[in-house]
């Protein structure tokens, strides 16, 4: 299978810890998509890469969460004093041409 | 800036029965819409997307949507549904005029086909 990947499909973690993800896009999608679904919302876009250059954060994204695409390959969400209210699904996607291809996602739990 | 809006959090059809899963949207620049599915512990999937040409769209699994400019809607129709197109279907769009290509969802809609 050659889609998109995203490791942990799950993480449980106590308040105030970090926690990194990751997502393999497919080869050769030089977009990469960051997106944040929370229970009976819609998916809520958080930041994307062009390669390797990170273009747009929203203003969802605070100064805890820190996101990067080393050589313009996999990505990296890191969240840092996790906070209850970053309990939520993270999706990742990638694209070529404008059509997004979403991973699984990432269930992040904060007790 | 956009916004979507699923009217139908759910949406409870015996199978065979046809189904609408209404969605609006608001934008001040031209957009692409889209429809999404999620089914059970599954990723999402593109379903259908309207870009450009004839405003009416169809899936290969029998889905269709009909973009309406003056209504500002992208309504998506099944004639006859199956149990498995149980799901959650996300409607979608995307700044026809921006360069980034992100997408702002709808709540979306969860459909159950009941036998």
């Amino acid at each position: 299978d050659t889609g998109v990947s995203q490791d942990p499909r799950h993480k449980i973690t106590k308040r105030g810890q970090n926690v990194t993800f990751r997502c393999d896009p497919i080869s050769e999608h030089n977009r990469l998509y960051w997106y944040r679904q929370t229970l009976g919302q819609g998916p809520e876009f958080l930041t994307y890469f062009q390669n390797e250059a990170q273009l747009e954060k929203s203003r969802l994204l605070s100064d805890r969460f820190s996101a990067e695409r080393p050589k313009g390959s996999f990505s990296t969400l890191e969240i840092q004093r996790t906070e209850q209210g970053d309990s939520a699904m993270y999706l990742c996607a990638s694209s070529v041409a404008g059509r997004q291809f979403f991973g699984p996602g990432t269930r992040l739990t904060v007790l | 800036a956009q916004s979507v809006t699923q009217l139908d959090s759910q949406v409870p059809v015996f199978e065979e029965a046809p189904v609408e899963l209404r969605c609006n949207y608001s934008s001040s620049v031209s957009v692409y819409l889209f429809w999404y599915v999620q089914y059970p512990n599954q990723g999402l999937q593109l379903l259908l997307k309207y870009l450009s040409g004839s405003t009416l769209v169809e899936s290969i699994n029998g889905f269709e949507a009909e973009f309406n400019k003056s209504q500002t809607s992208f309504h998506l129709r099944k004639p006859s549904v199956h149990i498995s197109d149980t799901a959650e279907y996300f409607c979608a769009v995307s700044d026809r005029e921006g360069s980034n290509y992100k997408l702002t969802f709808g709540k979306g809609t969860l459909l159950t086909v009941n036998p």
